[in-house]
């Protein structure tokens, strides 16, 4: 119940597109929706995010979209460049006794076509 | 000023060895964390700390033992390693806020042979 399902695997995208990721949580005790950006050899960092009492939130040309109902989200780039070029990975995050715990999506490997 | 660094990057070891991963955070954060990356680049959390007391153990075998010494370090230490253990491992960091932020170091990428 504490899975968080990402899709695609991998994904390209012509420079100037649209690249857009999905996923879907099945528990909704979550209450924090972060998507992470990883480039190779680095760690990932916290891109976006999003509370579930809001459907949108827009940061430059990265935006999530959140449907609650349906228990999934998305991170739409537009005007992909080839910089974009990385892992991303959604999750979601709760509290719970003692502390947070965050379960992160499998990763989408995206490459920007130049 | 890295805000989480770990050493060391890369570390490779024989079957059977014990090894050690050292994180600090500079970000006075309360809880830091390990994740294991593995070669899918699936990322599982392994063990939180905060302010030094375990918080989560997720099933891991014990032969991995962290180690907080205090708020701004977790050390990590597996005994007899084996090949399944190679993968790159995450430090990371958060504060005390209404919501969980993550702050990552670079990794430790572990090849056990």
């Amino acid at each position: 119940q504490q899975q968080v399902k990402q899709s695609p695997q991998s994904l390209i995208v012509q420079k100037g597109g649209i690249s857009i990721i999905n996923c879907a949580y099945e528990n909704t005790a979550f209450d924090y929706f972060p998507w992470y950006q990883q480039f190779p050899g680095k760690g990932p960092a916290l891109l976006i995010a999003i509370r579930p009492d809001v459907s949108e939130k827009k940061e430059g040309r990265f935006t999530i979209s959140f449907n609650k109902s349906a228990k999934q989200f998305s991170l739409h780039i537009m005007d992909s460049q080839p910089g974009d070029s990385a892992t991303y990975f959604c999750a979601a995050s709760m509290y719970r006794t003692g502390g947070f715990k965050t379960i992160f999506g499998a990763g989408t490997r995206l490459f920007v076509k130049a | 000023d890295t805000a989480v660094s770990q050493t060391p990057k890369y570390l490779v070891t024989q079957m059977g060895n014990d090894k050690s991963i050292k994180c600090e955070q500079n970000l006075g954060h309360d809880t830091m964390y390990w994740y294991k990356q593995d070669s899918k680049k699936f990322l599982k959390i392994m063990f939180s700390y905060n302010n030094k007391e375990l918080i989560i153990n997720e099933t891991v075998p014990n032969r991995f033992s962290p180690k907080s010494p205090d708020k701004a370090h977790l050390n990590l230490h597996i005994n007899s390693l084996e090949l399944g253990d190679s993968a790159v491992y995450f430090c990371a960091s958060s504060y005390r806020g209404r919501y969980e932020k993550l702050f990552f170091g670079s990794g430790t990428q572990l090849s056990v042979l």
